[in-house]
């Protein structure tokens, strides 16, 4: 069975500074990650995606996320803060050809200005 | 191109009532998946149709959910007699392609309430 584990309920950072969303996860075969973002009032909205090739993975909004195999994280992260990024933040794992996505329990970021 | 839709946005129901929440996916997807978030945990896989026939229904929780899909096109999904741990957000996605390489595209979802 595949899992996701998102340690921290909530995040804090100021405008500007860097920040990180941590996600671990489970999963027998080979990892596809996903990061979703969830606005107040809106639906799910994709963010960036793992499926194979360069660890470092590059999406919308200035996210970014780092595959470690060894370590089973898949971080988001940003370099430098916006007030606008606040927001509930999912990941999910898909196993290889598995429809279905599990996903953490959501991480709330919050970004102070 | 319309994104995915989904009726209605929110819904109060007692305990013991019916309700039925509707999803249409963005034209052309065959592929149509039904998660829901309760109590703030995480969102959890219900069922996933392909056309009208229903590909995985491993996380439906009991019989007294009935999802349809009748057509391949617009799908509901039917909470008979809901309870109180039914409420929760009722998300769908839909995606052209099965294969867990293929974006899921989310709606806004419903907000189920029982009391």
């Amino acid at each position: 069975a595949q899992s996701v584990a998102q340690p921290e309920d909530q995040v804090k950072v100021a405008e500007g500074n860097p920040l990180t969303v941590k996600c671990t996860y489970s999963v027998s075969g080979n990892p596809y990650l996903f990061w979703y973002v969830q606005y107040p009032n809106r639906g799910l909205q994709f963010l960036l995606k793992y499926i194979t090739g360069d660890n470092l993975v590059k999406g919308s909004y200035g996210f970014e996320a780092e595959f470690n195999k060894s370590q089973t994280s898949f971080h988001l992260k940003k370099p430098s803060a916006l007030v606008s990024d606040s927001a509930l933040y999912f990941c999910a794992v898909r196993d290889t050809n598995a429809g279905k996505s599990t996903f953490g329990d959501g991480t709330t970021l919050t970004v102070k200005p | 191109e319309a994104g995915v839709t989904q009726f209605p946005s929110h819904s109060v129901i007692e305990k013991g009532q019916t309700v039925t929440l509707r999803c249409d996916p963005i034209s052309g997807h065959d592929n149509l998946y039904w998660y829901r978030r309760v109590m703030g945990k995480e969102i959890k896989f219900l069922l996933h149709f392909v056309k009208e026939s229903k590909q995985d229904e491993s996380g439906m929780p009991n019989n007294r959910f009935l999802a349809e899909r009748t057509g391949g096109t617009y799908s509901t999904l039917k909470v008979q007699p809901a309870e109180l741990e039914d409420s929760g957000v009722y998300f769908c996605a839909s995606s052209q392609e099965g294969g867990s390489y293929y974006e899921q595209y989310f709606g806004p979802g419903t907000r189920l309430t029982v009391t």
